[in-house]
């Protein structure tokens, strides 16, 4: 089983529309979330931290649920701008130690007119 | 507004080649990684560091060394290139442990 696993996709949603994405995470241990976003041929950059009390950044939504091992992001109103792959990030170091960012393999949105 | 700089952006190796990527960072951030990146495998993490003078091994280390003589730079080598080693590789470096990780603009190698 991977560590952090996501649905590649891809999604093709038109403008406007709302898209989730999921991923799964395998170690229980694991103390903070994040999700990036990479462009075609770009590197990643950080779209949002996830909290565990949610966290919400205009168009953009996250939520983690601990025990189901669990993140989401949803966007609404879905731009072409938008369109790029997203990469869930879940940092597997303990507290204490190194980090250890490990990231999912992404999941690819395109938004068409 | 330099953030973190990789050279070169691209190369092209022959088999059992050597060569250096430099990581170069201007947030006097203390933590440094070395990724690659290939189809379907997502970002891999070869080697990392928690500060100047230190390296420690990741998911993939093998074939690869690092150092981290002065706080600003990360160096990624290979000793003896092989047609694997193939891949994008991104260095990354951040502030803390859980702080956002800023990356290079990436390095398309090729070993051929």
């Amino acid at each position: 089983r991977k560590e952090v696993e996501q649905d590649p996709g891809p999604f093709n949603v038109p403008e406007g529309a709302t898209v989730a994405f999921n991923c799964t995470y395998s170690n229980s241990a694991s103390q903070s979330f994040f999700w990036y976003r990479q462009d075609c041929r770009k590197e990643p950059k950080l779209l949002m931290s996830v909290y565990s009390s949610g966290n919400e950044d205009g168009r953009f939504t996250a939520q983690l649920n601990r025990a189901s091992q669990y993140i989401s992001l949803l966007i609404r109103d879905s731009k072409l701008s938008d369109s790029a792959t997203y990469l869930c990030v879940v940092n597997m170091g303990n507290t204490g130690t190194a980090s250890k960012l490990t990231f999912g393999t992404g999941t690819r949105l395109q938004v068409t007119l | 507004n330099a953030g973190v700089t990789q050279t070169p952006k691209f190369r092209v190796l022959k088999t059992g080649q050597s060569m250096t990527l430099l990581c170069a960072q201007d947030m006097n951030h203390e933590y440094m990684y070395w990724y690659r990146q290939d189809p379907g495998m997502g970002l891999r993490l070869i080697h990392y560091s928690v500060g100047e003078g230190t390296t420690a091994k990741g998911e993939v280390p093998d074939g690869y060394n690092v150092s981290r003589l002065k706080k600003q730079n990360f160096l990624l080598g290979l000793e003896s290139a092989a047609p694997s080693q193939t891949s994008v590789y991104f260095c990354a470096s951040s502030l803390l442990r859980d702080t956002e990780a800023f990356f290079g603009q990436g390095t398309r190698l090729t070993v051929v």
